[in-house]
């Protein structure tokens, strides 16, 4: 059963444009949710997170949004960048766990010129 | 500031063989230390995570051990290799809040 889920397999989007990345959770003990991007052949990178208390956190041209009446979250770029161009992954951890993040399939972002 | 490193960065070994895989964390303490695979396009999977040295928690069961014999050393082994243990290994610490910051990761291909 997969509690978090990101159905997008992949964007596509030119630069300049907004991305705008979506990810859903059943898991109503989650507390935390982060976003990750990740190259090929490398470790994922911590891009930006919020807490459950939030609905909206921005850092930079990152902003993450979060809708708990939905269970949904989303990744808004703005605007967009080559360098963008990564495997995004949406993580959720529950409270009282360890700091244990259960992560989505992620979204293969791809910005063109 | 804190470092996270993973070897070998790239493995190729043959079914039934054991594994041993290392990951070391600089910069902090008492780190709580995590390794995750992820499959070919898949997510990535939370297979052990550790609160202190000696303690271990296993997430799926599986043909994979680990062991933390140090505060800042987290190690994944296998005695025996399957070709379905094939896949990126990645080790991730995180200190007192939530984010986790991973390592470089590691290539393993099982033949």
């Amino acid at each position: 059963d997969q509690q978090v889920k990101q159905n997008s397999p992949s964007l596509s989007v030119q630069e300049g444009r907004i991305s705008i990345l979506n990810c859903d959770y059943t898991n109503s003990m989650f507390d935390y949710f982060l976003w990750y991007k990740k190259y090929p052949a490398e470790g994922p990178t911590f891009l930006i997170s919020i807490s459950s208390i939030k609905d909206k956190n921005e850092d930079g041209r990152f902003t993450v949004f979060l809708n708990k009446s939905a269970k949904h979250l989303s990744l808004h770029i703005v605007p967009s960048q080559p360098g963008d161009s990564a495997v995004y992954f949406c993580a959720a951890s529950p409270s009282g766990g360890y700091n244990k993040l259960i992560f989505g399939a992620g979204t293969r972002l791809a910005v063109h010129p | 500031s804190q470092t996270i490193h993973q070897w070998p960065a790239t493995l190729v070994q043959p079914v039934g063989s054991p594994l041993s895989l290392e990951c070391t964390v600089e910069g902090t303490s008492n780190p709580n230390l995590y390794w995750y695979r992820q499959a070919a396009g898949r997510g990535l999977q939370l297979l052990f995570y550790s609160i202190g040295i000696g303690q271990i928690s296993s997430e799926v069961p599986q043909n994979l051990s680990a062991s933390r014999p140090q505060d800042r050393q987290f190690i994944l082994s296998s005695k025996k290799l399957l070709l379905s243990d094939s896949g990126f290994y990645l080790c991730a610490w995180s200190g007192d809040g939530n984010t986790q910051y991973f390592g470089p990761g590691t290539r393993l291909t099982v033949l």
